[in-house]
């Protein structure tokens, strides 16, 4: 099993322009989440998806931020008219079951640097 | 929603003492705590999680405590080893998804 894959691990992008990064979870898992984390600080919830349904965006800023996993591919977050403070790592996770009885095994996370 | 609160944000131990990280959250609806351990440029993983219905649960050095009248939940590392440096991450979620709320993080750094 190759665990959560993301892609890019690295990009960057400068101010105005569109990053994306890509999400494939686990073998088996359905439900995906995205987090993102500022330097030296923790873990900040974003989006909860399941197939080509978003479940809690609650995290998610209003403009410019935009996430879906589609019946076929990957989950992709995609953010628009980047600014400096972007600038994180985007983390992905994914569980098998929602509800807290499966662990949230997350990826490697992808890297936005803003110019 | 939910608010987890953890400390220190930085400990430095002798090698072979014990760590002791502490969270505290706010929300009473909350029934899973994980613990994640995440070393420099990787990604976060799980090393221990308590369930609301147990108040401690230990796995070989390393040990959860939960006190739910109080919310509050501790990790404890006992030998400590150079290779427990990291960041250690608390979170929280209710059953419904695991949406998980992170504690700011504490960086621990064993010293050899």
């Amino acid at each position: 099993n190759a665990g959560v894959m993301q892609n890019p691990r690295h990009l960057v992008r400068r101010r105005g322009q569109e990053a994306r990064l890509r999400c494939s979870p686990m073998k088996g898992h359905s439900h995906v989440y995205w987090y993102r984390q500022l330097p030296e600080e923790g873990l900040k919830f974003m989006v909860y998806l399941q197939k080509e349904n978003i479940i809690d965006e609650s995290g998610m800023p209003k403009e410019r931020f935009s996430a879906e996993f589609p019946k076929e591919g990957p989950s992709i977050l995609r953010i628009q008219q980047v600014v400096r403070g972007d600038s994180a790592a985007y983390f992905c996770a994914s569980s098998q079951t929602s509800g807290n009885t499966g662990e949230l095994f997350f990826g490697e996370g992808s890297r936005l640097t803003v110019l | 929603g939910e608010n987890v609160e953890q400390h220190p944000s930085t400990l430095s131990v002798q090698e072979g003492d014990s760590a002791v990280i502490k969270c505290t959250y706010s929300d009473s609806a909350s029934n899973y705590f994980p613990w994640y351990k995440q070393e420099l440029g990787k990604r976060p993983q799980l090393i221990i999680d308590i369930r609301s219905n147990v108040g401690e649960k230990k796995d070989q050095r390393i040990a959860v405590t939960l006190n739910k009248t109080a919310k509050h939940f501790s990790l404890h590392i006992t030998e400590t080893q150079p290779e427990d440096s990291a960041v250690y991450f608390c979170a929280a979620s209710q059953d419904a998804g695991n949406m998980l709320t992170f504690g700011g993080g504490t960086r621990l750094m064993v010293k050899p």
